[in-house]
């Protein structure tokens, strides 16, 4: 079955403390994953990509294959970083996405 | 460009009454979806619709209808609103892909 599982509901850091958002994913394929954003009182937006590496606003994550992992990191937290962060599945020959739970961070100053 | 568009905002309506939510996008996107937030549950799929003329069931459709209307437009009805349908409705469109999806603002709906 696929499956995105984000395990915290809610983290709570202080600025300029590193970060870690947590996603694990079950796709017996290859999978493509993705993180989206939701800042307060906007839309969800798409945050990074595993395929393209790139790293946005501080954050990258890799894609663990053997863990099947793509948590989310950047090394020193923000208070503009403070949302709701989904990590998303793209299935194989598909056109939909599979969204976990979504993790709120919220960044303290 | 507007991007993708909802309405209303905001709807409050009595157990058993029906709406329809709006949503339309300006981007030339096939693939259109209607997803459902609720807290603790995430992002839920309702109903999508790959190109003009199709749709096809989410993981959560029981309770909604969908329209196609043209290729920018995509309605979700509610027939007989539940308490359950309380919730946050997001449109969303897409390239051919469903990768790289493009969200509204969202309508909060509650259903007293």
């Amino acid at each position: 079955a696929q499956r995105v599982t984000q395990p915290e509901k809610l983290l709570s850091v202080f600025k300029g403390a590193p970060v870690e958002l947590k996603c694990n994913y079950s796709y017996s394929g290859s999978p493509e994953l993705f993180w989206y954003v939701q800042y307060s009182r906007q839309r969800l937006q798409l945050l990074l990509r595993h395929i393209s590496r790139e790293s946005i606003k501080g954050f990258t994550a890799d894609l663990n294959k053997g863990e099947t992992s793509f948590h989310l990191k950047k090394p020193f937290a923000q208070e503009e970083d403070s949302a709701m962060y989904y990590c998303a599945l793209g299935a194989y020959n598909t056109d939909k996405l599979i969204f976990g739970t979504g993790t709120r961070l919220q960044v303290f100053p | 460009n507007a991007g993708v568009t909802q309405t209303p905002k905001f709807q409050v309506l009595k157990t058993g009454q029906s709406m329809t939510l709006q949503c339309a996008q300006d981007m030339n996107h096939n693939s259109m979806y209607w997803y459902r937030q609720d807290p603790g549950m995430g992002l839920r799929l309702i109903y999508y619709s790959a190109s003009e003329g199709t749709t096809d069931k989410g993981e959560v459709p029981n309770g909604y209808n969908v329209s196609r209307l043209n290729k920018r437009e995509f309605s979700l009805r509610l027939e007989s609103a539940a308490p359950s349908q309380t919730s946050v409705y997001f449109c969303a469109s897409s390239d051919d892909s469903g990768r790289f999806q493009f969200f509204g603002p969202g309508t909060r709906l509650t259903v007293l």
